[in-house]
């Protein structure tokens, strides 16, 4: 089973800076397997990106995805208040597994 | 708009049994792979069982397996999770989402808001 590991645990940003969240997984998988997810306190989990570029529909363009291989990159271009959050990465291309998940929290 | 509502959670001793459902809207439902993920509060997200369209293949995690039923009634846009010899460690927020497919796997593009199970005497 792929494991993913996600860092850093938590990070402490204020509105209007970059948020860079990093997500390896235990083996090498495709990039087309690989999605993020986000969680607001109390809220149901929102698909932000799939196949580690692609985002969803209705996902605002500072959210990004990139990486390959056993690296993956999460990238929010400049932080807005509705983004503190936790944010998850998931595997769906053997099994489906997530990794333990970034909070973002304010500065 | 694509909607998933879950019910039937709540107090359960342990060795009890809980029926969840999932209802569905906004889609064409039996076209669609649908999942159960589980949450621990405070925790990371959990998958533990799938079912395809029809409602003739269905997958479980080792955690739960022979003891969670997943079952679908499509003329009801309804997805169910039948759980028995619940234990404290299926304590959890459970919720129901939409797999677009990718092979027998794929990524869920909506999921609903949830539904607490507390197993606990």
């Amino acid at each position: 089973e792929i494991v993913l590991t996600q860092s850093p645990g938590t990070l402490s940003l204020s509105p209007g800076e970059r948020a860079t969240l990093s997500c390896r997984a235990s083996q090498s998988v495709s990039s087309t397997y690989l999605a993020w997810v986000q969680q607001k306190l109390g809220q149901a989990p929102r698909l932000l990106i799939y196949g580690a570029s692609s985002r969803a529909t209705g996902i605002p363009d500072r959210f990004s995805g990139s990486g390959s291989g056993t690296d993956f990159t999460l990238t929010i271009s400049r932080l807005e208040s509705e983004d503190f959050a936790v944010y998850y990465c998931q595997h769906y291309g053997t099994s489906w597994t997530f990794g333990q998940g970034t909070k973002v929290e304010i500065k | 708009e694509v909607q998933l509502v879950e019910s039937g959670g709540g107090l359960v001793q342990p060795g009890g049994s809980r029926r969840l459902s999932c209802a569905a809207s906004g889609f064409t439902f039996r076209s669609y792979w649908m999942v159960w993920v589980r949450q621990v509060p405070g925790n990371g997200l959990v998958w533990v069982s799938r079912i395809n369209g029809d409602g003739s293949i269905t997958a479980y995690a080792d955690s739960v397996k022979g003891r969670f039923t997943i079952s679908r009634d499509n003329a009801k846009n309804s997805l169910y999770l039948e759980m028995n010899s619940l234990r404290d460690e299926d304590t959890a927020l459970y919720y129901c989402a939409r797999v677009i497919s990718y092979g027998i796997w794929g990524y869920f593009d909506y999921w609903g808001q949830g539904t607490l199970v507390t197993v606990s005497s």
